[in-house]
C-alpha cells in the first residue's frame, strides 16, 4: 500500500542543536512533498513545499531535502529552539496521505 | 484575511446520535477538505470538496458525509456515531486544491468530538 512513514515518534534535541526528522515514502512517486507543524489543540501550518526535481529548499532556519532514490525527505531545524517544539507532519502531495508525525522535544 | 473557521470547536454527543459540523474557507478558496486526527491513526483524510462537488474520497464508512454550499463554506455529518468517532476533525482549504496542484492548505482549528 501507499504509504508515508516518519520514522521517529519523538525527538529531544538540545537546544542550539540541528534537529533533523525523517520522512519516506513507499510504492509512489510523490511530484512534491509538504511540511505542516501542529502545536498541541491546534490545525497544522504549512512550513515548507519541496518538488521532486528539487535537491534542497531553504526558509529561514528550516531545510528540507527530497531524495527520489531513497524516496526520503529530510527536515532540518538549524540552531533549534524551544519554540521550535511541536509535531512536524510530512504530506504526500495529493494531501490525501499524511505521516503520523514527529514530536520534538527542544530541551533548554 | 481571516483564516479557515470550524464551528463548533468542542462537541460531546452519545453514541448512536448524529453531528454536523461547519467549516468555512479562506475567503476566495474553492477547495475544502476534511480530515479525522486521533493519536493512533494520526491525520487521516475523510472528502474534499471543489465547487459543490465531491472530488476525493477517503476509506471512510458512508456515515461519514460532506457537502458544500455555493460559498464554499462545507459541512460534515456523522450519523450513528460510534465511540471510535472521538476524535479531532480538522477542515482544510486551498485556492483550488485538488490533485497534485502546488497549493499549500490552510487548516482550521479543528471541532474535538467526544463520544460518550
Amino acid at each position: 500500500s501507499q504509504k508515508i512513514e516518519q520514522n521517529s515518534e519523538a525527538l529531544n534535541i538540545q537546544e542550539g542543536k540541528t534537529a533533523t526528522l525523517t520522512c519516506n515514502y513507499t510504492n509512489y512517486s510523490p511530484a512534491y512533498l509538504q511540511w505542516y507543524r501542529q502545536d498541541p489543540g491546534r490545525g497544522p501550518v504549512f512550513l515548507l513545499l519541496i518538488r521532486e526535481n528539487e535537491k534542497e529548499k531553504r526558509k529561514e532556519r528550516l531545510k528540507v531535502t527530497f531524495d527520489t532514490t531513497l524516496k526520503q525527505s529530510l527536515f532540518h531545524i538549524t540552531a533549534s529552539q524551544p519554540a521550535d517544539s511541536a509535531t512536524y507532519l510530512c504530506a504526500r502531495d495529493d494531501k490525501i496521505i499524511f505521516g503520523k508525525g514527529t514530536r520534538l522535544h527542544i530541551l533548554p | 484575511k481571516a483564516g479557515v473557521t470550524q464551528t463548533p470547536r468542542y462537541l460531546i454527543k452519545t453514541r448512536g446520535q448524529q453531528v454536523t459540523l461547519s467549516c468555512s474557507p479562506i475567503s476566495g478558496h474553492r477547495s475544502v477538505s476534511w480530515y479525522q486526527q486521533t493519536p493512533g491513526q494520526g491525520l487521516q483524510f475523510l472528502f474534499e470538496y471543489f465547487s459543490e462537488t465531491q472530488r476525493n474520497k477517503g476509506n471512510f464508512p458512508g456515515r461519514f458525509s460532506g457537502r458544500q454550499f455555493s460559498n464554499s463554506r462545507s459541512e460534515m455529518n456523522v450519523s450513528t456515531l460510534e465511540l471510535g468517532d472521538s476524535a479531532l476533525y480538522l477542515c482544510a482549504s486551498s485556492p483550488t486544491g485538488g490533485g497534485r496542484s502546488y497549493n499549500e492548505q490552510f487548516f482550521g482549528p479543528g471541532t474535538r468530538l467526544t463520544v460518550l
